[in-house]
């Protein structure tokens, strides 16, 4: 039973290029949640889907972020025209319901911005 | 509470002792408590959680404490072995508000062979 997929690992974007960060759940996870890891520092929630929805949006910064979570395939981050500041661990975690049960993590992909 | 980008708190113990690893919470509110190792280069690894209706936990070789007249969360590490050596946070949660997770800072444990 694979955990939480994120690919890639490691991501290098140049200044004003996009990132695509996506997240495979866990079998029979239905919710996915994004968050970005600056170093030194604890996650910080950005933003929580179900398949075809946005449930909470907050912590998405207003311009040049997005998710979505489509009905086939991964839940995808996007960040468009990137800047020094992007650069962060970005993490994916999954549930099998609204409830905090089963809560896990992903790897992560790291992003530089160069 | 929103984190600073300073350097983490770092908890050195020896091998074979117990480790204590505290916590302070932002949000009176909040009814649910995890507390995450995150090792190098991995992402958070769920160790315990307890919800507020308890003050304490345990699990294998883990306690989780709670104290929610000072808004306190500590994690108790029975026997501290090397490969505990990681960063620990905790995080909080509201539970009717949905699966949102507030982070603490972090704490770097150090185990010493």
């Amino acid at each position: 039973n694979a955990g939480v997929m994120q690919n890639p690992r490691h991501l290098v974007r140049r200044r004003g290029q996009e990132a695509r960060l996506r997240c495979s759940p866990m079998k029979g996870h239905s919710h996915v949640y994004w968050y970005r890891q600056l170093p030194e520092e604890g996650l910080k929630f950005m933003v929580y889907l179900q398949k075809e929805n946005i449930i909470d949006e907050s912590g998405m910064p207003k311009e040049r972020f997005s998710a979505e979570f489509p009905k086939e395939g991964p839940s995808i981050l996007r960040i468009q025209q990137v800047v020094r500041g992007d650069s962060a661990a970005y993490f994916c975690a999954s549930s099998p319901g609204r409830g905090n049960s089963g809560y896990t993590f992903g790897s992560g992909t790291r992003l530089t911005v160069v | 509470g929103e984190n600073v980008g300073l350097h983490l708190p770092t908890l050195s113990v020896q091998e074979g002792d117990n480790s204590i690893i505290n916590c302070a919470y932002s949000n009176s509110a909040s009814d649910y408590f995890i507390w995450y190792k995150q090792e190098s280069g991995k992402g958070p690894q769920f160790i315990i959680d307890i919800r507020s209706n308890m003050d304490k936990r345990q699990g294998q070789r883990v306690t989780v404490l709670l104290n929610k007249t000072v808004k306190h969360l500590s994690l108790q590490i029975a026997a501290t072995q090397p490969g505990d050596s990681a960063v620990y946070f905790c995080a909080e949660n509201i539970m009717e508000y949905g699966n949102k997770l507030v982070f603490g800072a972090g704490t770097i444990l150090r185990v010493k062979s």
